[in-house]
């Protein structure tokens, strides 16, 4: 299993609603990464966990808010989004931080209205 | 930190040429160069990487090379079809338990029949 799955595919949102946004992976890996990607432009990290713990915060606004629960399993919690959150957030993992492969999802595209 | 720069930004070919797209990096602590392939609307994957210790690694018609003194790398794609289009980054990372990948912008190759 090389697979990293993210639900929902699609999410639109209010500015003032909260949602959030699930990835799994089972292959093992201690690293997973939420990413950001507008269009042409290559993913931007948001937050990497290491062993269940956040290891990177790249200076992401509080209105995103990552949880780990387990070694599997990575949310992002969304709350009161701006118009310019809108793009593609992928998840990736990894067998552990570092210069290792990076596994990516097939994201979820949001858009706040 | 890290900063890659990667060229040309589009690359158009027809079916059957080859295609180079080149990337080089400042910090001379990376190590690790993977390259990913990002078809419209899809998930950003991995199709080839090269660490520091080996200066070029084949897989059919693609390959990529790496100079370490010069800080630069390149994918080279033969024989190409047009089911190769599309936008491929190239990213770094260095040897350590906190790094992370830094991406290049993207090159969009689009292949001719």
């Amino acid at each position: 299993d090389t697979e990293v799955t993210q639900t929902p595919k699609h999410l639109v949102m209010g500015m003032t609603n909260k949602k959030s946004l699930k990835c799994e992976q089972h292959m093992g890996h201690r690293a997973m990464y939420w990413y950001k990607q507008k269009a042409k432009k290559p993913p931007e990290l948001m937050f990497v966990y290491s062993y269940e713990k956040l290891s990177i915060n790249e200076s992401v606004p509080s209105r995103f808010s990552p949880e780990c629960p387990n070694s599997s399993l990575l949310n992002l919690h969304l709350h009161a989004l701006q118009p310019e959150d809108s793009a593609l957030y992928l998840c990736a993992s990894s067998l552990t931080q570092g210069n290792q492969p990076q596994h990516f999802g097939d994201g979820t595209r949001l858009s706040i209205l | 930190g890290e900063n890659v720069e990667q060229h040309p930004s589009t690359l158009s070919v027809q079916e059957g040429d080859s295609a180079v797209i080149k990337c080089t990096y400042s910090d001379s602590a990376s190590n690790y160069f993977p390259w990913y392939k990002q078809e419209l609307g899809k998930r950003p994957q991995l199709i080839i990487d090269i660490r520091s210790n080996v200066g070029e690694k084949k897989d059919q018609r693609i390959a990529v090379t790496l100079n370490k003194t010069a800080k630069h790398f390149s994918l080279h794609i033969t024989e190409t079809q047009p089911e190769d289009s599309a936008v491929y980054f190239c990213a770094a990372s260095i040897e350590s338990g906190y790094s992370t990948l830094t991406f290049g912008k993207g090159t969009m190759l689009l292949v001719s029949p």
